[in-house]
């Protein structure tokens, strides 16, 4: 299985920052990297898929960059409804491995 | 508007077999697959197994692939996941989510099916 490590595990950031969250792939998934959003008590949403196309409805605020092993998700200003959860995947091949996540608290 | 519904919460005692469902609306349901993903408490999102429910054609993930079945019924839009033996480490949220072809990403989810096993 491709493994996928995100980093940090956790962020205090203040609303107004400029956030960035990494994950690396074990191997290469070319642009196959898919990010989400998790709140508690809901279910994921995706906000970035095929590393950098923004998911309809998500702000722009929202950016992903990357290819082969390296990624990133920026969130340009930080909104309170942003601290949240948010995990990498990749969908190059099955299993489509999840990070483990990137808890953004408000500092 | 597309939608996944999930069946409701499940409290079960060890031993005890389960079947959640994950019923499709708004969409050709036999366009799309369905994957499921676990949740223990506290944690990460861990990729279970996929079915097309076109042609039922599975894949499970090595860490599940044994212990539940997935399974869809067209007719009815609905995908399954089952146990025959649940375990105390299978307390969780389970997720399912739509993706269509190789390489695409999870555009829509259900709301989840928190399934306690205690005894």
């Amino acid at each position: 299985d491709i493994q996928m490590t995100q980093s940090p595990s956790s962020l205090s950031a203040s609303v107004g920052d400029r956030v960035t969250i990494t994950c690396r792939a074990s191997q290469s998934i070319s642009t196959y990297l898919n990010w989400y959003q998790q709140k508690p008590g809901k279910a994921p949403k995706l906000l970035i898929y095929s590393a950098s196309s923004l998911q309809s409805g998500v702000p722009s605020r929202f950016s992903g960059s990357g290819s082969g092993t390296d990624f990133t998700l920026t969130v340009s200003s930080l909104q309170p409804e942003d601290f949240a959860t948010y995990y990498c995947q990749q969908s190059f091949i099955t299993p489509g491995t999840f990070g483990q996540g990137t808890k953004l608290e408000i500092k | 508007e597309v939608h996944l519904v999930q069946s409701g919460a499940e409290v079960k005692k060890p031993g005890e077999s389960l079947r959640i469902s994950c019923k499709g609306s708004g969409y050709s349901f036999t366009t799309y697959w369905i994957t499921w993903v676990r949740q223990m408490p506290g944690k990460g999102l861990e990729w279970m197994g996929t079915i097309d429910p076109n042609d039922s054609y599975i894949k499970y993930s090595l860490s599940f692939e044994g212990h539940v079945t997935i399974s869809a019924d067209k007719s009815i839009n609905t995908a399954y996941l089952q146990w025959s033996t649940l375990e105390a480490s299978d307390t969780a949220m389970y997720y399912c989510a739509r993706r269509g072809g190789t390489g695409t990403p999870f555009d829509y989810w259900g709301q989840g099916t928190l399934v306690t096993v205690s005894s």
